[in-house]
């Protein structure tokens, strides 16, 4: 089984910290993704990566950026936390073959509050 | 570019009652259609996916979904839920084209009544 883990479930920062999120799978995957999700907006796509450095803006990537060092892990950074950064943020994988058709992993999710 | 609605924000259903749940797209290209499931504390999974051929698709847990070209929809659907069905489901599409990322829905939670 594909196994997608997330460093923290829960976090609380306060505005202005720099904030990491983590994120590791074990499958091997060549892309990781990295949404939010808000109550009645879904998923919104922030950042996703197809190959180690190699990083792609999303949606809504203003005041996010990501680092991808190794193949396995995909982190999510905010430079200076918002309260509008509050949310439920996922972290995703795929095999790698064809972006657009390949079912996504995701994992557990972070909730984080920003104070 | 590509959209997707999901009608319902919330659907509430008795046991072993079947269930629709809508999504309905729009697309400029051929697409690639998603449902994926969350359950509580959890993170998304797979139901089904439709990528070519049959315009049936079934997925796990019983679930199958129909796509239609002609109304831009594909609905989701079970003859009979059971209480562990209870979650949010999300509908995605794609495009074909290299430059397509995938959109999500803003979601319906299903909630199972005994």
């Amino acid at each position: 089984d594909v196994k997608v883990t997330q460093s923290s479930r829960y976090l609380v920062k306060r505005t202005g910290e720099k904030v990491f999120l983590e994120c590791v799978q074990d499958m091997d995957h060549e892309n990781m993704f990295w949404y939010r999700q808000d109550p009645g907006l879904g998923l919104r796509l922030i950042y996703f990566s197809y190959d180690v450095k190699m990083k792609e803006k999303g949606d809504i990537p203003e005041g996010y950026s990501v680092s991808r060092e190794k193949k396995e892990r995909f982190s999510l950074i905010l430079e200076s936390a918002s309260t509008n950064q509050t949310s439920m943020y996922l972290c995703a994988s795929s095999f790698g073959t064809g972006v657009r058709e390949e079912t996504q992993y995701f994992g557990p999710g972070t909730r984080l509050l920003v104070l | 570019a590509q959209s997707v609605t999901q009608l319902d924000s919330q659907v509430p259903v008795f046991e072993e009652a079947p269930v629709e749940l809508r999504c309905n797209y729009s697309s400029s290209v051929s697409v690639y259609l998603f449902w994926y499931v969350q359950y509580p504390n959890q993170g998304l999974q797979l139901l089904l996916k439709y990528l070519s051929g049959s315009t049936l698709v079934k997925g796990i847990n019983g679930f199958e979904a129909e796509f239609n070209k002609s109304q831009t929809s594909f609905h989701l659907r079970k003859p009979s839920v059971h209480i562990s069905d209870t979650a949010e489901y999300f509908c995605a599409v794609t495009g074909y084209s290299s430059a397509s990322k995938i959109i999500f829905g803003s979601g319906t939670r299903l909630s199972i009544r005994p």
